[in-house]
């Protein structure tokens, strides 16, 4: 069974510019969740998405959306990019509604300049 | 903030020396879960713990879920260069009617070969 993938693995964006990630889940897996991983503050949740529907979020601002389609893939999206957005973005899939063991992309470095 | 604390942060030992990290949180939790990032890496499902008391073994790790379900440990008997990575505790934490995971800081193992 194929494990999650992430897209792009790194990316490299401009202070005010928009970014959108990509996850597509493991088959059969109908819920996803977003992390920010930084040295300083360490896994932090985003928000999680369980058949389409946002069902969780984390302590981010506005800029932080995401969304799930119907075949369960998820992307999110940052806009209006800071400095501090810089962090590895990690995407994990999970089987059902309760917080099952997370399997993890590898992750999209995004540095912003 | 975080709630879910783990200790120590950082851990360097001598190859064969053992290893043991801890994880506490201020609310009883439902399970607790461990997960392994290595350098570079991302982080990999390792454990799922959800009874009082529980103990489990994975080869040379052994992990425990306190009898009050508010703490757990992992403990590495012997450690290799191989052990080498972070250690992630994680707990659902219910928020708005829905369970998320709250990951721990970490524990960063450096093995000295």
């Amino acid at each position: 069974k194929a494990g999650v993938t992430q897209t792009p693995r790194y990316l490299i964006k401009t202070r005010g510019q928009q970014v959108t990630l990509s996850c597509s889940p493991i088959s059969g897996h109908r819920s996803v969740s977003w992390y920010q991983q930084t040295p300083g503050q360490g896994l932090q949740f985003l928000f999680e998405y369980f058949s389409e529907t946002q069902r969780n979020k984390g302590n981010f601002p506005g800029r932080f959306s995401g969304r799930q389609f119907s075949n369960s893939r998820s992307e999110m999206n940052v806009s209006t990019l800071e400095l501090g957005d810089s962090a590895l973005y990690l995407c994990a899939s999970s089987m059902g509604q309760r917080t099952y063991e997370q399997y993890f992309g590898p992750g999209t470095r995004l540095t912003v300049t | 903030g975080q709630q879910v604390m783990q200790i120590p942060q950082y851990q360097h030992v001598q190859e064969g020396e053992d290893f043991t990290t801890y994880c506490n949180s201020s609310t009883t939790l439902s399970n607790i879960q461990w997960y392994k990032q290595r350098p570079g890496g991302h982080p990999v499902f390792l454990i799922q713990l959800v009874k009082s008391g529980e103990v489990k073994k994975q080869k040379r790790l052994t992990f425990q879920f306190g009898e009050a379900k508010k703490n757990s440990s992992l403990h590495i008997t012997a450690t290799q260069t191989t052990d080498v990575g972070t250690y992630f505790c994680a707990g659902p934490k219910t928020q708005g009617g829905s369970e998320k995971l709250v990951f721990g800081k970490g524990t960063k193992l450096t093995v000295n070969p």
